[in-house]
């Protein structure tokens, strides 16, 4: 059954501490993504990536950085984490023209 | 920009009931167009994928269809069940500029009432 999997399910941190967040996907998808889901404001694309090493911004970028090093996996980096960004973070990965597949997401508090 | 609207926001529906969930896109030029349902603090689960050369697609009691020109899809539910109460969400993969990002709805919540 293939699958995206995130590293942590639920993740408490404090104001100023650097957040990884890792996602896997074991179908060998060339595309991969992060966004974040706010009630109100619906899913909102953090980065993409298209290749390994290749990344590319989405709607709201600021405050995040991701890392692409192998194929199957795409973290996303909070250099410096706020309360603005507790919020429920997906991961997706995705073949060119073919349907996207999600994680199970991880819900962030920042203290 | 594409904008994918969908509603009503919210619909209750006794069981049993065959209903239908709406999904409009400003642009026609897609790739795709993917069905999800969302449950409560959990990820998004895909349920049917439309191509753009496709009218409809069916998976069980789901039905989902395609009209392009009209920049309109609907799911339809036939048989309604309780477990069926969700957020169903409409996503389109755009066929101009970078064809990996999607453009979202905000969803329909549905509840299936016993």
């Amino acid at each position: 059954d293939v699958k995206v999997t995130q590293s942590s399910r639920y993740l408490v941190k404090r104001t100023g501490e650097k957040v990884f967040l890792e996602c896997v996907q074991d179908m060998d998808h060339e595309n991969m993504f992060w966004y974040r889901q706010d009630p109100g404001l619906g899913l909102r694309l953090i980065y993409f990536s298209y290749d390994v090493k290749m990344k590319e911004k989405g709607d709201i970028p600021e405050g995040y950085s991701v890392s692409r090093e192998k194929k199957e996996r795409f973290s996303l980096i909070l250099e410096s984490a706020s309360t603005n960004q507790t919020s429920m973070y997906l991961c997706a990965s995705s073949l060119f023209g073919t349907g996207i597949v999600f994680g199970p997401g991880t819900r962030l508090t920042v203290l | 920009k594409q904008e994918v609207t969908q509603i009503p926001a919210a619909l209750s529906v006794p069981e049993g009931e065959n209903l239908v969930l709406n999904c409009s896109f400003t642009d026609s030029a897609i790739y795709n167009l993917q069905w999800f349902r969302q449950d409560p603090g959990k990820g998004l689960t895909s349920l049917l994928l439309i191509q753009s050369s496709q009218r409809e697609q069916t998976s069980g009691r789901l039905n989902a269809s395609l009209d392009k020109s009209s920049g309109r899809s609907t799911l339809y539910i036939a048989a309604s069940q309780p477990g069926d109460s969700a957020t169903y969400l409409c996503a389109v993969r755009g066929g101009r500029g970078s064809a990996r990002q999607l453009t979202f709805g905000s969803g329909t919540q549905l509840t299936v009432l016993p």
